[in-house]
């Protein structure tokens, strides 16, 4: 079983849907939990970044951390085609050295 | 602007040879990293570095080979040893262990 788990997708929805992407975690010693958006033949950029549970709203975008669950997401409102990315979720625990990374899920909003 | 540097952006290569891809970074930060990304798979972590001199292997070292010789540089070597080479090739830096990282732009490997 993998330390992180995310469903690959890949997901289309419609512009303007609300769009929920999550992963599954098994070491509930995380404490850091990131988003990070990857266009096509790009690097990955860091979209959201939060410590233990609870929300965090950045724009149209807010990142939801449920540690009771170990079950994090990513939330994003109003969809726009300029949204259509890979989306990767990493984590990690105080004092380590390397970030975790779920497999990414591939994002298509349709206008 | 601060960043991280990656080139080329492509880079052909035929079997057997070895190939280095650069990395540079004008962030100050301390921990460096290379990864690779095949399509499916996600990110592989190949090395990291905490510290100048000073570097660790990843999940997926065979093949490859790092230097740190300077905070600001983590060029990473692709062996004739590494049987399956062709993919796509992030470098990324931190602050420190364990911070968000920040990627570059990658570098786009094809070995025939």
């Amino acid at each position: 079983q993998k330390e992180v788990e995310q469903d690959p997708g890949p997901l289309s929805v419609p512009e303007g849907a609300i769009v929920s992407l999550n992963c599954t975690y098994s070491n509930s010693a995380f404490q850091y939990f990131m988003w990070y958006r990857q266009y096509s033949r790009k690097g990955p950029e860091l979209l959201m970044y939060t410590y233990s549970s609870g929300n965090k709203e950045d724009g149209r975008f807010t990142a939801q951390v449920d540690k009771s669950s170990k079950y994090i997401s990513l939330f994003i409102r109003d969809s726009q085609p300029s949204d259509s990315a890979t989306y990767l979720c990493a984590m990690t625990l105080q004092g380590a050295q390397k970030l975790v990374f779920g497999q990414g899920t591939r994002l298509t909003i349709n206008p | 602007d601060g960043g991280i540097t990656q080139s080329p952006k492509y880079l052909f290569r035929k079997e057997g040879q070895n190939v280095t891809l650069s990395c540079e970074q004008n962030l100050n930060h301390d921990a460096m990293y290379w990864y690779r990304q095949d399509p499916g798979q996600g990110l592989r972590l190949i090395y990291y570095s905490q510290i100048v001199n000073d570097f660790q292997k990843g999940d997926i070292a065979e093949g490859y080979s790092v230097s740190r010789e300077k905070k600001e540089s983590f060029p990473l070597t692709v062996t004739s040893a590494q049987k399956n080479p062709t993919a796509f090739y992030l470098c990324a830096s931190a602050e420190r262990g364990g911070s968000p990282l920040h990627f570059g732009n990658g570098t786009r490997l094809t070995v025939t």
